[in-house]
């Protein structure tokens, strides 16, 4: 595709209950990467891949967040049992390398605004 | 563990020069990014810097001194659609595997008519 994409955009969830976004790289990408972005700060990490391998999930905030690759496209980032405090902008990026200096020109999807109520 | 710091907000006039400082502590450090993110939108690359000395991309350049752990973002011949937020990110690496990015706070820059 042409860049990044995300689904969904907007998602509304209850307290309790488990939620999976998705994330669609640029086509050939070696490496993608998931952070979590609050208003008026900058993108957290949370966890990359390179192909299918997950290489870093240092930044998960706890073992209910997860994410795979399986197939060293698409990638699923699923939280389980929601909280409040899950409630932020999830945002992919893509880099056609793994390792720099591709790894420092990441392409960003648009992101999903999850709200947890 | 890493830290970066950058002003949180800087206004400018319209084609004025602009300088974003950004200074960090980190182990395991191999470059320094810059990203643009517009209200709403995603963060998109700007430059990065491997290396110490300055790298031009048309108006915009960027700076590193890896000996002080300090960069910085020019902006010349500033535009109105130059208003957005800009972030810093350090780039850290283990096992040359590819790396993650660590962004700072970013740094809020109103260009004003």
């Amino acid at each position: 595709g042409a860049g990044v994409s995300q689904s969904p955009r907007y998602k509304v969830t209850k307290r309790g209950q488990d939620v999976a976004l998705r994330c669609d790289p640029i086509s050939g990408h070696v490496s993608l990467y998931w952070y979590r972005q609050a208003l008026g700060q900058g993108p957290e990490f949370l966890t990359y891949f390179n192909y299918e391998a997950q290489q870093d999930k240092s930044g998960l905030p706890n073992d209910r967040f997860s994410a795979e690759r399986p197939e060293g496209s698409i990638s699923t980032l699923t939280i389980q049992r929601t909280e409040q405090r899950d409630s932020a902008m999830y945002r992919c990026a893509s880099s056609r390398e793994a390792g720099p200096p591709a790894s420092y020109e990441q392409y960003f999807g648009p992101g999903t605004r999850l709200t947890v109520t | 563990g890493q830290s970066l710091e950058q002003p949180s907000e800087v206004t400018a006039v319209e084609g004025a020069i602009v300088q974003i400082n950004c200074t960090y502590q980190t182990s395991g450090f191999y470059g320094l990014s810059w990203y643009q993110q517009h209200d709403g939108g995603a963060p998109t690359f700007l430059s990065y810097n491997a290396l110490d000395g300055l790298e031009e991309t048309g108006r915009f350049s960027s700076f590193l001194s890896r000996s002080d752990s300090y960069g910085y973002l020019l902006l010349q011949e500033l535009q109105m659609k130059d208003s957005a937020s800009y972030f810093c990110a350090v780039s850290w690496v283990a096992n040359n595997q590819g790396g993650k990015l660590i962004f700072g706070q970013g740094t809020e820059l109103s260009v004003k008519p």
